[in-house]
Parts: C-alpha cells; structure tokens; sequence
C-alpha cells in the first residue's frame, strides 16, 4: 500500500507557466514532507520542506501548500524555466522514516 | 557540503552473482539508507541503519542485506542477482530525522 500518492506522473509546462504536483498521505503520524528535485543521471535532491503547523512555505518560485485536514500538499513552481525540467518527489516521514511518492515527471517547453 | 558517494554507477551482472553496492558519506551521520528507485513507483526502502552495526528492514528486504561496519559506510548486497534485481539503487545518509542527502545512484543491470 503506498503511503503517499503523487500526481499526475507527467506535466508538460509552458515557459513561464505554473507547473503543480499535488500528493496525498494517510498517516497523520507524519511531521515532515520534502519535496526533492532529480536530474537524469543525478540522486534526488532536497528542493524544499514543510512542517504540518504551516500551511504555506515559499522559496523563490516553489511553494508548498499544505492542507492538513485533507492530508494533500502540493508543490507549485512559479514562472517555469526549461531548467525546472527534471522528475519531483514529495515525500512524508515518520520518525526518520521517509516514504516517497511515485515522482512527476516534468517537462518545461521554451 | 555533505557528501555521500556510490562506489559505481553502473554494473552489469549476471544472474546468481553476489553483489556488493558500496556507499560512503563523509559528515559523520548516524542514519544510512537503501532504495531502488524504478519507473512509476517511486523510491522505495530496502534497509535502512541508525548506527554502527546495526540495521532494520525497509518495505522490500527480499534478497538483499546490509552491512554495516563502519559508520560512513553501508553496503547492501544482493546475495544472488536475479533479472527483477535490475533498477537504480540509491543511497542516502541523515543526521538525524530530517533532511536526507542522496548519492548519484548506481544503476544495475543483472542479465
């Protein structure tokens, strides 16, 4: 049974359009959820984090929104770049325990 | 920058083979970890260690094992490759519970 499941496992994104990915969990235990970035050939990168007492975290152009009743959150990158393209996770964890979703594959068009 | 670093990034082995997959990370962390990541399933845990000596079962165990003898490294070991053995293995080490660091990944094919 999968613990977080990510949506949609594809995105095509217009330069300078808003790219959204959007996860949901059932464990109300989990206290953390990270998103992470992968480039081809390259390990998952730490993108950004958010803890469940905000609702709202943004760096730069990516944001999480988190909805704690609901158990979603979803990851929105601003003004996307052909750079952004690459393959995200989100993940929850538990007592050091990460569990990831299936990742998005996304695809920024100059 | 911590680093955690993959012995290999692509092997090719043959079926019944023993395979060791090494990992090192360098910023004295206590937590290591395996995954395999594959198309449409995500990352998913093989073992994990919160220390020296010690290991714990992930989500998938099944044929594989860890070693852990030193603190900057973990090694996972396929005992006999297998065909359904073949994707990208990935290790990541933490300090603590939050904020993994993740190697480049070795990408294993068993023929």
């Amino acid at each position: 049974q999968q613990q977080v499941k990510q949506s949609p496992q594809s995105l095509i994104v217009q330069k300078g359009g808003i790219s959204i990915i959007n996860c949901a969990y059932e464990n109300t235990a989990f206290d953390y959820f990270p998103w992470y970035q992968q480039f081809p050939g390259k390990g998952p990168a730490l993108l950004i984090a958010i803890r469940p007492d905000v609702s709202e975290k943004k760096e730069g152009r990516f944001t999480i929104s988190f909805n704690k009743s609901a158990k979603q959150f979803s990851l929105h990158i601003m003004d996307s770049q052909p750079g952004d393209s690459a393959t995200y996770f989100c993940a929850a964890s538990n007592f050091n325990k990460f569990y990831f979703g299936s990742g998005t594959k996304l695809n920024v068009k100059p | 920058d911590v680093k955690v670093t993959q012995s290999s990034r692509y092997l090719v082995k043959r079926t019944g083979e023993k395979v060791f997959l090494e990992c090192v990370q360098d910023m004295d962390h206590e937590n290591m970890f395996w995954y395999r990541q594959d198309p449409g399933l995500g990352l998913r845990l093989i073992y994990f260690s919160y220390d020296v000596k010690m290991k714990e079962k992930g989500d998938i165990p099944e044929g594989y094992s860890v070693s852990r003898e030193k603190k900057e490294r973990f090694s996972l070991i396929l005992e006999s490759a297998s065909t359904n053995q073949t994707s990208m293995y990935l290790c990541a080490s933490s300090p603590s519970s939050y904020g993994y660091t993740f190697g480049s990944g070795t990408r294993l094919t068993v023929v």
